[in-house]
């Protein structure tokens, strides 16, 4: 079983919608969960961290977190064609003789078309 | 506050020869991590340092090796280069191995031929 698992891409939606990203991590362990965006050749940015259940808003980003589930989200509202990149979901562990990494899931590409 | 530093940021190598590639953290992180990129495998984790110690290690040969100084600088190398190692490597730090942000250089293109 891989740590982080992405909803399969590519995901496309129209401008103005909202985009929705799925993640899932297999690790209770897991206590810090990240999202990338990285654009084609360049390197990961990340645009959102979440800590604790429930919701966390930034903008036109929200990442929503389900421990008892063990699912990580990102919406993306108002997508712009700027948006279009791959998403990469992320987590770390606070337990364990694995500290300091990040696992990263596949990545969601997303393309948000005019 | 200047971000992670990753040089050279292009690299062009022959089959077997060498290569070290460096990464200055931002001001304050401790944690910095490295990551090999390709198109079909994804972000593989190479290895992390921390206070100059490699804390964890990926699942990759013996040929690619790291260190960390003592200004948190970190400085990955790889011996005896394959046609198979032309990848993007990425360096990230975090001011802490837990609950902390980690952000992403620029990231250097290795290319073997």
């Amino acid at each position: 079983q891989k740590e982080v698992e992405q909803n399969s891409g590519p995901l496309s939606v129209p401008e103005g919608a909202i985009a929705s990203l799925n993640c899932t991590y297999s690790d209770r362990v897991s206590q810090s969960f990240f999202w990338y965006r990285q654009y084609s050749g360049k390197s990961p940015e990340l645009i959102m961290s979440i800590y604790s259940n429930g919701d966390k808003e930034d903008g036109r980003f929200t990442a929503q977190l389900n421990k008892a589930s063990q699912y990580v989200s990102l919406l993306i509202r108002d997508s712009q064609p700027s948006d279009s990149a791959t998403y990469l979901c992320a987590v770390k562990k606070n337990r364990g003789s694995t500290l300091g990494r990040l696992y990263f899931g596949r990545g969601t590409q997303l393309t948000v078309w005019p | 506050k200047a971000g992670v530093t990753q040089t050279p940021r292009y690299l062009i190598k022959t089959r077997g020869q060498q290569v070290t590639l460096s990464c200055s953290p931002i001001s304050g992180h401790r944690s910095v991590s490295w990551y090999q990129q390709t198109p079909g495998q994804g972000l593989q984790f190479l290895f992390e340092y921390f206070s100059e110690t490699q804390r964890n290690k990926g699942n990759f040969p013996g040929r690619f090796s790291g260190r960390q100084f003592s200004n948190s600088r970190s400085e990955m190398n790889v011996s005896t280069l394959e046609l198979g190692d032309s990848a993007l490597y990425l360096c990230a730090s975090s001011l802490e191995q837990t609950n902390t942000e980690a952000f992403f250089g620029q990231g250097t293109r290795l290319t073997v031929v």
